[in-house]
């Protein structure tokens, strides 16, 4: 089966500049799912997904981002305007459901901001 | 909350020398506990996964790590490494009840020496 998909794989851009990356999950999969991986550090959940309905966005720094999923299926995540600490590899994942907690990550998006 | 602990960040060895890579959690209530590898320039995958039953899991390429309750510890362990063990490991850990949100930990980097 495929894979998660994402793009574009790279981006430079300059601060204040936006951005946005998109993310489709594998068939199937009801539970999608956005990290913020920085150099040096874990990745760490931005937003999760159950169908289109958001579960937790806790963590997503919402004046400048912004993610949505429609019709359940593919996602995009918006950074707008983006600041220089947004210098990050951008991860999708999806999961089956809730059930185990296995999640499948796409190869992600890495972001320079300048 | 739930909280992981890697408190290694970098861990060289020689070839065909054994490793094990620490990993301590943190939770008020059960869990399941997982290891992922992130290879040079690719996604996080899932390397094994501990969810009940036998303490001692094991992947299908010799890696293996053992849940410690009473130590809260997850630690993954390899009787003799290859090159192509090279990559980042990241133990994480999710409730297992209820709403699933998965918690990375900082990840350790494992150099095999040739």
């Amino acid at each position: 089966e495929a894979g998660v998909a994402q793009s574009p794989r790279y981006k430079i851009i300059e601060k204040r500049q936006s951005v946005a990356f998109w993310c489709n999950p594998i068939s199937g999969h009801a539970t999608l799912y956005w990290y913020q991986q920085i150099l040096g550090q874990g990745p760490k959940l931005l937003i999760q997904f159950q169908n289109n309905g958001v579960v937790d966005d806790s963590q997503l720094p919402k004046d400048r981002f912004s993610a949505e999923r429609l019709k359940g299926v593919d996602s995009t995540l918006k950074i707008q305007p983006a600041k220089l600490e947004d210098s990050a590899v951008y991860l999708c994942a999806s999961s089956h459901g809730q059930s185990t907690g296995e999640l499948f990550f796409g190869e992600g998006s890495r972001l320079t901001v300048l | 909350a739930q909280s992981v602990t890697q408190l290694d960040s970098q861990v060289p060895v020689f070839e065909e020398a054994p490793v094990e890579l620490r990993c301590n959690y943190s939770s008020s209530v059960s869990v399941y506990l997982f290891w992922y590898v992130q290879y040079p320039n690719q996604g996080l995958q899932l390397l094994l996964k501990y969810l009940s039953g036998s303490t001692l899991v094991e992947s299908i390429n010799g890696f293996e790590a053992e849940f410690n309750k009473s130590q809260t510890s997850f630690h993954l362990r390899k009787p003799s490494v290859h090159i192509s063990d090279t990559a980042e490991y990241f133990c994480a850990v999710t409730p297992a009840r209820g709403y699933q949100k998965v918690t990375f930990g900082t990840g350790t980097k494992l150099q095999v020496i040739p």
